[in-house]
């Protein structure tokens, strides 16, 4: 499968805290993305990161990438209760194919 | 319209009943995307379409589902003979390969999926 996994399936923080999950694929990729997802519904984008980039940040979220070993990291800084959600990474073929990772469950605990 | 719109939002439907559910793209989407998500699961990739190809059917999980795209724009996912095991969320998503972030390095839209229950 090419599907990614994310790592730790589940993490709980505090309000206040750091958090950081973890991505792992198997494939060359052209890019990839982080999503959000509330509620088992629609998931939204995040951030991109293309395979010649190292880092991104977009406000509290910083994303690291390492083609190396095909791992990402997002990193959400001063988490709040509102960051309560899945987190997904999908990871972006030259054919303009998506996979999707297993997600991490992030719970910001007031 | 303005995004990714999916019916029916919710459905029940008899084990053995045929269903169908519907995702109208971004308009000038080429790129349209089906997955399904089990409750607490990850999402898994089921059909591909990006304009006149033939679509990418590698995930389908068996024969039962079929899914066409009619001229390029509306998508309508097809399960026949449903099992209790169908039961999930059918996500529908679009991209356009010129997107924002250049080629190949466009997001993906989601709709707001189709919670199918088959009893």
């Amino acid at each position: 499968s090419q599907q990614g996994e994310e790592d730790p399936q589940a993490l709980s923080i505090q309000e206040g805290e750091n958090a950081t999950m973890n991505c792992s694929y198997k494939t060359s990729i052209n890019n990839l993305q982080w999503y959000r997802q509330n509620s088992g519904r629609g998931l939204v984008h995040l951030i991109l990161i293309r395979s010649n980039e190292r880092e991104k940040h977009s406000g509290r979220l910083r994303v690291t990438l390492d083609t190396s070993k095909k791992s990402s990291s997002l990193l959400i800084t001063a988490s709040r209760a509102a960051d309560t959600a899945s987190y997904f990474c999908a990871t972006a073929q030259w054919g303009n194919q998506f996979y999707f990772g297993t997600g991490t469950s992030l719970t910001v605990i007031p | 319209g303005a995004g990714v719109s999916q019916s029916p939002s919710n459905k029940v439907t008899e084990k053995g009943k045929d269903v169908e559910l519907r995702c109208d793209p971004i308009s000038g989407h080429t790129a349209l995307y089906w997955y399904r998500q089990s409750l607490g699961q990850g999402l898994e990739f089921l059909i591909y379409f990006q304009g006149n190809s033939a679509p990418d059917k590698s995930g389908l999980p068996s024969d039962r589902f079929s899914a066409e795209r009619t001229g390029g724009s509306v998508s309508t996912l097809t399960i026949q003979r449903t099992q209790q095991e169908d039961s999930a969320v059918y996500l529908c998503a679009s991209s356009s390969p010129r997107g924002l972030s250049g080629i190949n390095g466009n997001t993906i839209y989601f709709g707001e999926g189709s919670w199918l229950t088959v009893v």
